[in-house]
């Protein structure tokens, strides 16, 4: 069964501080990897989009990391602001079987404080 | 980027009513919808698949008879939940696919007193 593992589940960090929160997946193969930001009580918002063959992508202060070899990728989120706050979620795409196989992660609860 | 939206946002219904859920693609056409449901500090799991001008395709576990979708036009599917219970009180998000990226709606919280 593909799985998507996500921590921490959550994380309390001060405003202007960086982070790294971590995915480990055992979807094999595997197509594509994203990250979401869900704030509370909406829809996900897509962050970044690595193919297998990638290592980082970035999106302002947001930046994926992806291992394949190890099955692990990380967002790193700089110089944090209060808007951070939400839910981060890793979605690992599978090689075959199309959106409807796609696995989510539970996600980590980012709180920035001032 | 694509804009997907959703209505209502919230909605609170008596157990026995049905609720429909309307699931939008603003800016672009979509012959394939997705509709999940998340409950607290759980993962989105995928309900059905939502297709223009044909049935639905849903995922085990999942009642069909329960969960009606209609696709009707390449711009809107709905999700009605007939007969609701407490136990579908929940977080129901839908999503649309445009150029091999996956937009989401923002969600409609359903409660069931």
């Amino acid at each position: 069964k593909n799985q998507v593992e996500q921590s921490p589940q959550s994380l309390i960090i001060l405003e202007g501080k960086n982070c790294t929160l971590q995915c480990n997946y055992t979807v094999s193969p595997f197509s594509n990897l994203r990250w979401y930001k869900q704030d509370t009580g909406r829809g996900p918002v897509s962050l970044t989009i690595m193919t297998f063959s990638e290592n980082t992508k970035s999106n302002g202060r947001y930046t994926a990391t992806l291992d394949a070899d190890t099955k692990q990728s990380s967002l790193h989120i700089t110089a944090s602001q209060l808007s951070d706050s939400a839910s981060y979620i890793c979605v690992v795409s599978p090689f075959q079987g199309g959106y409807q196989k796609v696995t989510f992660g539970i996600g980590t609860k980012l709180q920035v404080i001032p | 980027g694509a804009v997907v939206s959703q209505h209502p946002s919230w909605v609170i219904c008596k157990s026995g009513t049905s609720v429909k859920i309307e699931c939008r693609s603003l800016d672009f056409q979509a012959t394939t919808m997705f509709w999940y449901r998340q409950f607290p500090k759980q993962s989105l799991m995928l309900m059905a698949t939502s297709n223009e001008g044909s049935k639905a395709t849903y995922e085990q576990g999942v009642e069909k008879d329960k969960f009606l979708i209609n696709h009707a036009s390449l711009t809107l599917s709905t999700l009605t939940v007939t007969s609701a219970h407490p136990e579908d009180s929940s977080f129901y998000i839908c999503s649309a696919i445009l150029r091999d990226e996956q937009y989401f709606g923002p969600g409609t919280r359903l409660t069931v007193t």
